[in-house]
């Protein structure tokens, strides 16, 4: 499968702890965005690479929220000190930058706090 | 500020009716539009997109959507659902040239056989 992929699947972790998240883009895409998907929404933008560079965070992302795609190809997002309202999907999307530029979706990774 | 809105939340429809989701954004610049579809248990999926020329997109499993830049709208429709349609559809925005696309809040389709 060449497509976008995401670890872990689900999580559920209790108030406080630290998660960190996985994503792995199509190996050619240089762009790469984390969104947050909560019930009955649509995505919503957290932030954006390209390559190794973190070039635009959301006012949705908190202090808590780190991200980083250290050498251009995987990307991590970590939350620390997990909030109830942190429960969401996060999703990534990969993206070649061009005049056609399209985003792909990876399968998102299912967050619950308890 | 970008936002894009999608007019009915939940949709039923029979197999055999037509399809028409409507979607509105509001940006005075020019823009690429997509549809993105969400399958039960699968991840989105992009369904069509327009950059620029022929309004009337075309894109997988026989939809299309119009560009109708004088109303801020990019409505999908099909001419004849299936069950396998049974999905939810996201309708989302990007200023061209931009990175940030904004989604809707997502119409869930249900088709009954």
């Amino acid at each position: 499968d060449t497509g976008v992929s995401q670890n872990p699947r689900h999580k559920i972790t209790k108030r406080g702890q630290n998660v960190t998240f996985r994503c792995d883009p199509i190996s050619e895409h240089n762009r790469l965005y984390w969104y947050r998907q909560t019930l009955g929404q649509g995505p919503e933008f957290l932030t954006y690479f390209q390559n190794e560079a973190q070039l635009e965070k959301s006012r949705l992302l908190s202090d808590r929220f780190s991200a980083e795609r250290p050498k251009g190809s995987f990307s991590t997002l970590e939350i620390q000190r997990t909030e109830q309202g942190d429960s969401a999907m996060y999703l990534c999307a990969s993206s070649y930058s061009g005049g056609r530029e399209t985003q792909y979706f990876g399968p998102g990774t299912r967050l619950l706090v308890l | 500020a970008q936002s894009v809105s999608q007019h009915n939340h939940h949709v039923i429809l029979s197999e055999a009716a037509s399809l028409e989701l409507g979607c509105n954004y509001s940006y005075g610049g020019t823009v690429n539009l997509f549809w993105y579809v969400q399958y039960p248990g699968q991840h989105l999926q992009l369904l069509l997109k327009y950059f620029s020329g022929d309004p009337l997109v075309k894109g997988i499993k026989g939809f299309e959507a119009e560009f109708i830049k004088s109303k801020f709208s990019f409505n999908l429709r099909k001419p004849s659902v299936q069950w396998s349609d049974t999905a939810e559809y996201f309708c989302a925005v990007r200023n061209t040239g931009g990175f940030k696309t904004i989604f809707g809040a997502g119409t869930r389709l249900f088709v009954k056989a």
